[in-house]
């Protein structure tokens, strides 16, 4: 069946520019997480929705950074004036509703910038 | 910050069983532990989580020590597929369900 798909695969960005990265997660799955993945490092947590609410942005690193899930399906995450710290891998993941339910990832968005 | 502790590497020759051990002695009652492993350019992959008993699925068995300070992943006949990063995580059975991923347990299949 269909996993959490992620696009594009490689995003290479000049310093400055804008970049879109877009996940579509399972269907019918309520929660939508963002991580970030610098590398020879763990994911960490970017930013968190339920449906279209956004309910913690917490690990989104700058005001640069910005997600939105507007329709509770697809989900955007949108980096303004991207910096090379910025490089990363960008990963999606999705749940059912609930605590105690397993996450499916997506295979990730890889940022340069250059 | 990662609320658990795991070896930087580990290797395991190919067919036998990988023990891969977690220290989470901070862990508290309502907290699940959760083990996913991430293989090269992939995202992370669900194997397994359990509270207090012991789980077992087609992919592992978790064994979870009865202060539930610790815990271990068997994988019983590892395969070259098996090398990955694997990480051990704490989550809340409740609230924001956010996965906290520490630096994980680099494990290497020997042919």
């Amino acid at each position: 069946g269909a996993g959490v798909s992620q696009s594009p695969r490689y995003k290479v960005a000049k310093r400055g520019q804008d970049v879109a990265l877009r996940c579509d997660p399972i269907s019918g799955h309520v929660s939508l997480f963002w991580y970030q993945q610098a590398l020879g490092q763990g994911p960490e947590f970017l930013t968190y929705f339920q449906n279209e609410a956004q309910l913690d942005k917490s690990g989104l690193p700058s005001d640069r950074f910005f997600a939105e899930r507007p329709e509770g399906s697809v989900s955007t995450l949108k980096i303004q004036r991207t910096q090379q710290e910025d490089s990363a891998v960008y990963l999606c993941a999705s749940s059912l509703a609930g605590p105690n339910t397993e996450a499916f990832f997506g295979q990730g968005t890889r940022l340069t910038v250059v | 910050d990662a609320k658990t502790t795991q070896p930087p590497s580990m290797d395991c020759a190919e067919g036998r069983a990988a023990n891969l051990p977690c220290n989470h002695s901070t862990i508290s009652g309502n907290e699940y532990v959760y083990w996913y492993r991430q293989i090269h350019s992939q995202g992370p992959q669900y194997i397994i989580h359990g509270l207090k008993n012991n789980e077992t699925n087609e992919m592992a068995s978790l064994i979870i020590t009865e202060d539930r300070k610790s815990s271990t992943l068997i994988l019983p006949h590892a395969t070259l597929r098996d090398t990955a990063v694997y990480y051990c995580i704490v989550r809340p059975n409740f609230g924001n369900e956010k996965l906290t991923f520490g630096t994980g347990t680099r494990l290497t299949i020997i042919p």
